[in-house]
C-alpha cells in the first residue's frame, strides 16, 4: 500500500532564502505526482505536476523534482517571500487502474519577514 | 468564475444530530469526491463519484452517505455524527478522475460534540 511522508512537519526560515521541502512514497509504481498549496480557508491549489516519465516541472520560482527509483520528490522554493508562507502538500497518483491520489501530511512553512 | 462551492464553512453540532455539507461545482465536472483532513494524516478520500448516480466508497467511508442526483451536487450526510468525525472537510471536483486538474472547495470545518 502506497505511503506518502512529507518530512519536515514545518519549516519557519527568513525572507529571501531558497529551501527544499521533501516527499517520499513507497510505491514506485506511480501515474504522476503534484505538489499543492494550502492557505487557512482557502482550500488547495495545485502547483506542479510531474508526470512519471519526467524528472522535474518548473513554474516561476518553484522547481519540482522526481526521482521515482528512490521515491523521493523535492519541491525547490528560490528567493522565498512572505507571501509563500502556507503548507505544501504533496500526493501521489497510483498507476494501477484506480488512479487514486494518496496524500502526504503536509509541511507548513513560514517565510519570516 | 470556476469553483466548488461548500457550505457551510464552520459547523458545530452535537453526537448524533443528522447533518449535510453541502458541495456544488460549476464547470460541468463529471468526477467529485469527499475528503477528510485531520493534524497529522494526509487527506483521506471518503466517496467519490464517477459521474451522476454512480459513487463508490474511499478509504474511510464508515459513518458518512452520499448521494450524486444531480452532475453540479454531491452532498455529504452525517447520519449520527460522533466525535470522531470532527475534522476538516473537503469537496473536490475534475473533468475526469485521473484529471491533474483537480478543484477544491474552502473547506468545511466539522466540531462534533
Amino acid at each position: 500500500k502506497q505511503e506518502v511522508t512529507q518530512i519536515p512537519a514545518a519549516l519557519s526560515v527568513p525572507e529571501g532564502e531558497n529551501l527544499v521541502l521533501n516527499c517520499s512514497f513507497t510505491d514506485s509504481a506511480i501515474y504522476n505526482l503534484q505538489w499543492f498549496r494550502q492557505d487557512p480557508g482557502k482550500g488547495l491549489t495545485s502547483l506542479l505536476l510531474i508526470q512519471s516519465s519526467q524528472r522535474e516541472q518548473t513554474s516561476g520560482r518553484l522547481n519540482a523534482s522526481l526521482d521515482k527509483s528512490s521515491g523521493r520528490s523535492t519541491l525547490y522554493i528560490a528567493a522565498s517571500q512572505p507571501g509563500d508562507s502556507a503548507t505544501y502538500l504533496c500526493a501521489v497518483r497510483g498507476g494501477d487502474s484506480n488512479y487514486q491520489l494518496i496524500w502526504g501530511a503536509g509541511t507548513k512553512l513560514i517565510i519570516k519577514p | 468564475e470556476a469553483q466548488v462551492t461548500q457550505n457551510p464553512r464552520y459547523l458545530i453540532t452535537v453526537t448524533g444530530k443528522k447533518l449535510t455539507v453541502t458541495c456544488s461545482q460549476n464547470m460541468n465536472h463529471e468526477y467529485m469526491s469527499w475528503y477528510r483532513q485531520d493534524p497529522g494524516l494526509g487527506l483521506r478520500q471518503i466517496y467519490y463519484s464517477m459521474n451522476v448516480e454512480a459513487t463508490d466508497k474511499g478509504d474511510v467511508p464508515e459513518g458518512y452517505k452520499v448521494s450524486r442526483k444531480e452532475k453540479r451536487n454531491f452532498p455529504l450526510i452525517l447520519e449520527s455524527p460522533s466525535p470522531n468525525q470532527t475534522s476538516l472537510y473537503f469537496c473536490a471536483s475534475s473533468l475526469y478522475r485521473e484529471s491533474p486538474k483537480l478543484f477544491f472547495g474552502s473547506g468545511t470545518q466539522l466540531s462534533v460534540l
